[in-house]
């Protein structure tokens, strides 16, 4: 079975700050990814995923993530956090099994960012 | 065009009311679910629609009903629920079913209170 721990449900940075969000993942198979973000009262959107092509990926919005299979883990980043930037963010894992295409959600990190 | 879009944004229902959310996409997604979020918590998976024929159920209870009409159209029928029903109901889609690396887009969601 797959799943992802996202480590800190709350997370504060000063604006300017660097941001980084924690995300391991347990897998018997190759991962496939992703890191949503959803803003108050909105659905998800997605910031990035992998999908076993480069271990650095770049997404939306100046956030990047690496995957680190020796860690088992993508952690989410961005060197300059931005007030806009506060969010609950989700990391998700998608099955591999006979219900491909279900994703498999972290208990979220809430990213809060002060003047 | 990435767009999902939901409606109504709002509802608010009887225990005894029967009411329908509807999710659409215009982006030619073979792939749709219905997910239910409470608050503060990840996404949980409801159903899955693959080729409008419905693939995935995760044991959610008989008074939750989805239809796929065609393609672009899903709906998530409710009779009889009960207030920890109270939730945003959130529309996904991608484009082709069964594929693990998959992008799920989603829609704003519609938030339901039961009374």
């Amino acid at each position: 079975a797959q799943s992802v721990t996202q480590l800190g449900s709350h997370v504060s940075v000063s604006e300017g700050a660097l941001v980084l969000l924690r995300c391991n993942y347990s897998s018997s198979v190759p991962p496939y990814l992703f890191w949503y973000v959803q803003y108050p009262n909105q659905g998800l959107q997605l910031l990035l995923k992998y999908t076993s092509a480069a271990t650095l990926v770049k997404g939306i919005n100046g956030f990047e993530a690496e995957f680190k299979k020796s860690e088992t883990s993508f952690h989410l980043t961005k060197p300059s956090a931005h007030m806009s930037d506060a969010a609950e963010y989700f990391c998700a894992v998608s099955d591999q099994g006979n219900q491909g295409g279900k994703l498999i959600f972290g208990q979220g990190t809430e990213l809060s960012v002060k003047p | 065009d990435t767009e999902v879009t939901q409606t109504p944004k709002h509802l608010v229902m009887g225990m005894t009311n029967k009411k329908s959310l509807k999710c659409e996409q215009h982006m030619g997604h073979r792939a749709m679910y219905w997910y239910k979020q409470k608050a503060k918590k990840p996404p949980e998976l409801m159903f899955v629609y693959s080729y409008e024929k419905l693939s995935i159920n995760e044991s959610v209870p008989s008074r939750f009903s989805p239809e796929c009409p065609n393609s672009s159209l899903l709906n998530l029928h409710l009779h009889a629920l009960q207030p920890e029903d109270s939730a945003l109901y959130l529309c996904a889609s991608s484009q082709k079913p069964g594929r693990s690396q998959e992008t799920q887009y989603f829609g704003p969601g519609t938030r339901l209170l039961v009374l």
